[in-house]
């Protein structure tokens, strides 16, 4: 069974500009989270979508969103980068309804904001 | 605040001897306290989980002892092989929540 995939793997932008990053969980995996991972503040949870919808939401300002598709691919947007959104965020796939405490990472998508 | 913290960012080991990872929490209200492998250029990788009400599980060459009254999460690794360097990450369900909290990680360094 294939893993968790993001794409692009590295991303390189410029204050002001906005990113889309996308998500592929594994297959029959109903529920996908976002997380912000930086040296600073470790792994930092972003938000997490089942069955299309918005379940869990972290302390991000409203410049982070994303959505969810009803294959289960997720995308998540930053809009308007500031250089401290540089890191690397991952996305992480669960079952649907158990087992939330394994969740399934992607390698991530490392973001570097110029 | 509420936290959930490493009590040493690095740690070193010689192959073959057990490992001993810590961890410090702050919220009473967590339902299961797990534990994540990170190696270089992966995301983090299941490794074992606790329910709240125990104090000790046990894994395939790894237990997680919880210690609610000082508020205290290990992680043994027994006979640390080079495969184990990466960077550990303690994580808490809190109750109600479906996503983690995650600590900020000790570095394990394996040495042959």
């Amino acid at each position: 069974k294939a893993g968790v995939t993001q794409t692009p793997r590295y991303l390189i932008k410029t204050r002001g500009q906005q990113v889309t990053l996308s998500c592929s969980p594994i297959s029959g995996h109903r529920s996908v989270s976002w997380y912000q991972q930086t040296p600073g503040q470790g792994l930092q949870f972003l938000f997490e979508y089942f069955s299309e919808t918005q379940r869990n939401k972290g302390n991000f300002p409203g410049r982070f969103s994303g959505r969810q598709f009803s294959n289960s691919r997720s995308e998540m947007n930053v809009s308007t980068l500031e250089l401290g959104d540089s890191a690397l965020y991952l996305c992480a796939s669960s079952p649907a309804g158990t087992a939330y405490n394994e969740q399934f990472f992607g390698p991530g998508t490392r973001l570097t904001v110029l | 605040g509420e936290s959930v913290g490493l009590h040493l960012p690095t740690l070193s080991v010689q192959e073959g001897d057990n490992s001993i990872i810590n961890c410090a929490y702050s919220n009473s209200a967590s339902d299961y306290f797990i534990w994540y492998k990170q190696e270089s250029g992966k995301g983090p990788q299941f490794i074992i989980d606790i329910r709240s009400n125990m104090d000790k599980r046990q894994g395939q060459r790894v237990t997680v002892l919880l210690n609610k009254t000082v508020k205290h999460l290990s992680l043994q690794i027994a006979a640390t092989q080079p495969g184990d360097s990466a960077v550990y990450f303690c994580a808490e369900r809190r109750t109600g929540a479906n996503n983690l909290f995650f600590g900020t990680g000790t570095r394990l360094t394996v040495i042959p």
